[in-house]
């Protein structure tokens, strides 16, 4: 399978915990981005890497919120002292940026229920 | 800013008659405007993109919508209903003022398809 994909698939926590997923995106794509989607609502984006940098956070990504791209491969997402409120399916897609228009590929999500 | 507004949250087909999603959106630029279907436990699939090459957009599994300047609207259609289509559909427009990159979802439209 080539497709873009995110372990685990499940993660129950308790608050407090600190957490960590994984994005493996199509290999050739130079862009990896990672979304939230909460109950009844559409994705929200959290931020982008272009190869290995970090080029936008959005104002969702608290400090609590890492994320990383060494080397410009696979990516990390870490939620320090979760919270009830991060609850929600963590959503990475990637694209070969050529410009706007450019499709993005998603993954199936790592949904995280903080108890 | 630009946005999306998804016009129903549930939209209730017959098999075999078609099937209407709208939207709209909201764009100081000329805009990227996607639809991307997600099924239960899979990962959000482009259905159809408008790139201003032409304004009635065919994607696929018989999914088209219609590009309208003057009414800000991106409708998706479908002339027959399958039971296959029952899922979440989602308008997306791409950001074009930020990271000219990541996409804005509207909050999806239910689509539920009756025998």
């Amino acid at each position: 399978d080539t497709g873009v994909s995110q372990n685990p698939r499940h993660k129950i926590t308790k608050r407090g915990q600190n957490v960590t997923f994984r994005c493996d995106p199509i290999s050739e794509h130079n862009r990896l981005y990672w979304y939230r989607q909460t109950l009844g609502q559409g994705p929200e984006f959290l931020t982008y890497f272009q190869n290995e940098a970090q080029l936008e956070k959005s104002r969702l990504l608290s400090d609590r919120f890492s994320a990383e791209r060494p080397k410009g491969s696979f990516s990390t997402l870490e939620i320090q002292r979760t919270e009830q409120g991060d609850s929600a399916m963590y959503l990475c897609a990637s694209s070969l940026w050529t410009g706007p228009y450019n499709e993005q590929f998603f993954g199936p999500g790592t949904r995280l229920t903080v108890l | 800013a630009q946005s999306v507004t998804q016009l129903d949250s549930h939209v209730s087909v017959s098999e075999g008659t078609p099937v209407l999603l709208r939207c709209n959106y909201s764009s100081s630029y000329s805009p990227s405007l996607f639809w991307y279907v997600q099924h239960p436990n899979k990962g959000l699939q482009l259905l159809l993109k408008y790139t201003s090459a032409a304004t009635l957009v065919k994607g696929i599994n018989g999914f088209e919508a219609e590009f309208k300047k003057s009414e800000t609207s991106f409708h998706l259609t479908k002339p027959s209903a399958h039971m296959s289509d029952a899922a979440e559909y989602f308008c997306v427009v791409s950001d074009l003022v930020g990271s000219q990159g990541n996409l804005i979802f509207g909050k999806g439209t239910k689509l539920s398809v009756k025998p």
